[in-house]
């Protein structure tokens, strides 16, 4: 089983600034990698896939970037409707696996 | 618009089965592969099942693999989670999801539906 690592747990910071959220896997997943936002109460959301395409209707803020084992998610500038849990998930491999999640929470 | 309308969950004793389904519109089902993937209360995501847009093929989480089994209805557009044997760990939300294309990108994910596993 691929393991994926997300770093950091917690994501301190205020609207305007950069985010930037690493994901990396036990192995190598080529670029078979995605990124999925979460607000409470709700499901989660696509927005990379496939380590740097972003999914229909995702704002431009919004990169992914990565290949092999090390991955990053970048956010520009926050907005306030960014502040959330941000999930990496692989597909390169049986079974899916999905990271921990990084909590992006208002500084 | 896709749609899909998770339902089925509720309160089971340990031990016990229960169905979910998932009805899906907006989209032409019999062609996506489908998941189920699961999130324990205050927990992260979790894969549980997948089935290819056929059915022809299923893979499952070791975690469930032998009391859970995926199924579609293609003429129905209805996705199905049979859960056997279950456990205290089994308690999650589960959500119904489309894959994008290739099997393991999740596109569209219902609102879930919790099941949830106690005496």
């Amino acid at each position: 089983e691929i393991v994926l690592t997300q770093s950091p747990a917690t994501l301190s910071l205020s609207p305007g600034e950069r985010a930037t959220l690493s994901c990396r896997a036990s192995q190598s997943v080529s670029s078979s990698l995605g990124w999925y936002q979460q607000k409470p109460g709700q499901a989660p959301r696509l927005l990379i896939y496939d380590a740097s395409n972003r999914a229909t209707g995702i704002p431009a803020r919004f990169s992914g970037s990565g290949s092999g084992t090390d991955f990053t998610l970048t956010i520009s500038s926050l907005e306030p409707e960014d502040f959330a849990v941000y999930y990496c998930q692989q597909r390169s491999n049986w079974p899916l696996t999905f990271g921990g999640g990084t909590k992006v929470e208002i500084k | 618009e896709v749609q899909l309308l998770e339902s089925g969950g509720g309160l089971v004793q340990p031990g016990g089965s229960l169905r979910l389904s998932c009805a899906a519109s907006g989209f032409t089902f019999s062609s996506y592969a489908m998941s189920w993937v699961r999130q324990a209360p205050g927990k992260g995501l979790e894969w549980v099942s997948a089935i290819s847009a056929t059915g022809g093929s299923t893979y499952d989480a070791d975690s469930v693999k032998g009391r859970f089994t995926i199924s579609r209805d293609n003429s129905k557009n209805t996705l199905y989670l049979q859960m056997n044997s279950l456990r205290a760990a089994d308690t999650a939300v589960y959500y119904c999801v489309k894959s994008k294309g290739a099997a393991g990108t999740f596109d569209y994910w219902g609102q879930g539906t919790l099941v949830t596993v106690s005496s």
